[in-house]
């Protein structure tokens, strides 16, 4: 079965420096990418970034990038210049060997700290 | 705005009584998604559908059955609801190459369900 990793369950970091957030899946297919969804304590599920699995270089929106590495299946996100409303919980989400559907991880909840 | 809603947005109920959520989109799209969520564990796929009247199971389908109807509806029934049940419950659709080429999903607000 599909398997996604996220083996930090809480990160602290500082206002205003980076963080990175791990990621590892195991997939027997990765045609499909990576994506990254935030949830604040609102609730609502919002996505972040998309890395594709053949793209050349990492994916970047804004002060969200991907630390991409194909052979070690991992895909880490970094958040730059942590903002307050950083703090949130984080999934990674891979589709499992096909495009209809989406595995997520367990989920890191982020605090920034001020 | 995706257009997504999910209704009740909070329910209690008790074990054994039927629940159905509701989700309805706005935007056409062929594909639609419930997620149950629980500590410790992320989202976890129960239904999802390509079409009406097409469903297929996903990772934790026991104990729930879906119908699809219209195209805009995508129901999700608890026939017998249990403890184990209290999740909270998102539906999705998926926007076919909306980003770069991507299939994102896009999430409805949440429904909390507490089953006593």
């Amino acid at each position: 079965a599909q398997k996604i990793t996220q083996t930090q369950p809480g990160m602290f970091v500082q206002e205003k420096e980076a963080v990175t957030l791990d990621c590892t899946y195991d997939t027997s297919d990765p045609s499909y990418g990576l994506f990254w969804y935030k949830q604040p304590s609102s609730g609502e599920m919002i996505f972040l970034i998309y890395q594709g699995s053949y793209d050349q270089q990492n994916a970047t929106e804004g002060r969200y990038s991907l630390n991409f590495q194909k052979a070690r299946k991992s895909a880490n996100l970094v958040i730059s210049a942590s903002q307050l409303g950083d703090s949130a919980m984080y999934f990674c989400a891979v589709p499992p060997g096909s495009a209809r559907q989406l595995t997520f991880g367990s989920g890191t909840q982020l605090t920034v700290l001020p | 705005d995706a257009g997504i809603t999910q209704s009740p947005r909070h329910k209690v109920t008790e074990t054994g009584t039927p629940v159905t959520l509701r989700c309805h989109q706005t935007e056409n799209h062929r594909y639609m998604y419930w997620y149950r969520q629980d500590p410790g564990h992320g989202l976890r796929l129960i239904h999802y559908s390509y079409g009406v009247k097409d469903t297929d199971k996903g990772e934790v389908s026991d104990g729930y059955s879906v119908s699809r109807s219209k195209t805009e509806d995508f129901l999700l029934t608890l026939e017998s609801a249990t403890s184990s049940q209290t999740s909270v419950y998102f539906c999705a659709i998926r926007a076919s190459g909306a980003h770069s080429g991507a299939n994102v999903l896009t999430f409805g607000a949440g429904s909390r369900l507490t089953v006593l």
